[in-house]
């Protein structure tokens, strides 16, 4: 799981509340990513963030939003607005200057599992 | 469209049989392919990358992979399999053209090895 730290690793969450997860890198990295991981469906990429103060929607981003102030964090808020908000949330990094490839692996936290009460 | 293939949801074998776990990929450009492994409740882990060069590449775990550009596949394989090698392993690509560090990825593929 490398410099990447996800908080809490279990999260629950009531009907119409919002929740926000944790996500803090020490690598130095420029880039961080939010997935989403339900059974049998893989990763779905939610956010992700090429440098500070920067963001674009990836393939799943209704329901959610991000922030990137700092180059070690990148928050993920699920909103009431996400239906079906139960799943698997992991948080990865890239780094290095940009469009370099060799700096393109992604390096994993532990996950946050999220759970609708 | 880029695109990553894991045909099989599922791949057992006998440990210390050879194993591989297919991958499939269609992409704009030279392709950059990558390996991770996923442990039960666990994040994923890097295993290997192919990005230039040599066509078989070595990660971790014992665990090798061959770039086949005119089948356009990045098999991984690894000669002796270990029952702690079961796991939850993703293919993942990005293509070359421009700036976009977006991973495309595969659905996974369950390898349970058997004692």
């Amino acid at each position: 799981d490398g410099g990447i730290t996800q908080s809490p690793k279990y999260l629950f969450r009531k009907e119409g509340q919002n929740v926000t997860l944790s996500c803090e890198q020490n690598l130095n990295h420029d880039a961080m990513y939010w997935y989403r991981q339900d059974p049998g469906q893989g990763l779905r990429l939610i956010y992700y963030s090429q440098i500070v103060n920067d963001f674009q929607k990836g393939d799943i981003a209704e329901g959610y939003s991000v922030s990137r102030e700092k180059k070690e964090s990148f928050p993920l808020t699920v909103t009431s607005a996400q239906k079906n908000p139960t799943a698997f949330y992991l948080c990865a990094s890239s780094g290095g200057l940009a469009g370099t490839p060799s700096t393109d692996t992604q390096y994993f936290g532990p996950g946050t599992r999220l759970t609708v009460l | 469209a880029q695109s990553v293939a894991q045909p099989e949801d599922q791949v057992n074998v006998a440990e210390g049989n050879p194993l591989t776990v297919k991958c499939t990929y269609s992409v704009s450009g030279n392709p950059y392919l990558f390996w991770y492994v996923q442990y039960p409740n666990r994040g994923l882990q890097f295993l290997l990358k192919y990005i230039t060069g040599d066509n078989l590449v070595k990660g971790s775990y014992g665990f090798e992979a061959e770039f086949n550009k005119s089948q356009t596949s990045f098999h991984l394989k690894k000669p002796s399999a270990l029952v702690s090698d079961s796991a939850l392993y993703f293919c993942a690509v990005r293509g070359n053209a421009g700036n976009n560090r977006k991973l495309i990825w595969g659905l996974g593929t369950s390898l349970a090895v058997n004692p």
